[in-house]
């Protein structure tokens, strides 16, 4: 069982490019979330999903889109990078909404320049 | 919305030596509280968490911390480190899918 699996592992990006990180889960959870890392402010969430065909915004959802056509996919797109989106990017899932503990992917680490 | 406090950026201890970190939230009813640890380059992993009931819960890697409310803190402790422990902690807190987490404090281990 590989839990969660992203990618690409880095990419280095074009500012105004479009870029979309893959996030996979097989553990059926029914939630999955996005968060950026930055040095000195921890994890922000980005977006998350409580179920297929639902999401939502997280606390700095700007610049970023995400869809959940299934359970088991959750990506995340810029629509055109900006410099400011360099980070490290992680992908989160959790059997439920409430609270639960989450499960976190390997990371993406992205540089925009 | 919650949000969580990690007061110390960067701490070190010697190998053997107790640890504690800090962590205060702020949250208006009973909080979902979670200890990760993240080693360099890579994800996170959960230590412990509190949900209800006993306010000082266990966790992996002989770990514990404890929950008080009057405080609004969710302390971190350890009382032997090892040198393997030597990474970044993450205190969060919960509410359904909005999870907040600290700006993490770097653990440095001395033999």
């Amino acid at each position: 069982i590989a839990g969660i699996t992203q990618a690409p592992t880095s990419q280095i990006l074009a500012a105004g490019r479009r870029m979309t990180l893959r996030c996979t889960q097989d553990m059926r959870h029914n939630a999955m979330y996005w968060y950026r890392q930055d040095l000195g402010l921890g994890l922000r969430l980005i977006h998350y999903s409580n179920t297929a065909g639902t999401t939502g915004k997280g606390e700095v959802p700007d610049g970023y889109s995400v869809s959940r056509a299934n359970t088991d996919d959750f990506p995340l797109t810029l629509a055109s990078a900006v410099p400011s989106q360099t980070s490290v990017y992680f992908c989160a899932s959790s059997e439920a909404p409430e609270g639960r503990r989450q499960y976190f992917g390997p990371g993406t680490r992205l540089t925009v320049l | 919305a919650q949000s969580v406090t990690q007061p110390d950026i960067h701490i070190t201890v010697s190998e053997g030596a107790s640890l504690e970190l800090r962590c205060n939230y702020s949250y208006g009813a009973t909080p979902y509280l979670f200890w990760y640890v993240q080693s360099p380059g890579q994800g996170l992993q959960l230590l412990l968490k509190y949900f209800s009931g006993d306010t000082l819960v266990q966790g992996i890697k002989g770990f514990e911390a404890e929950f008080k409310r009057s405080q609004s803190s969710f302390n971190l402790r350890k009382p032997s480190v090892h040198w393997s422990d030597a990474a970044e902690y993450f205190c969060a807190v919960a509410d359904n899918n909005d999870m907040r987490f600290g700006a993490g404090t770097r653990l440095t281990v001395k033999p």
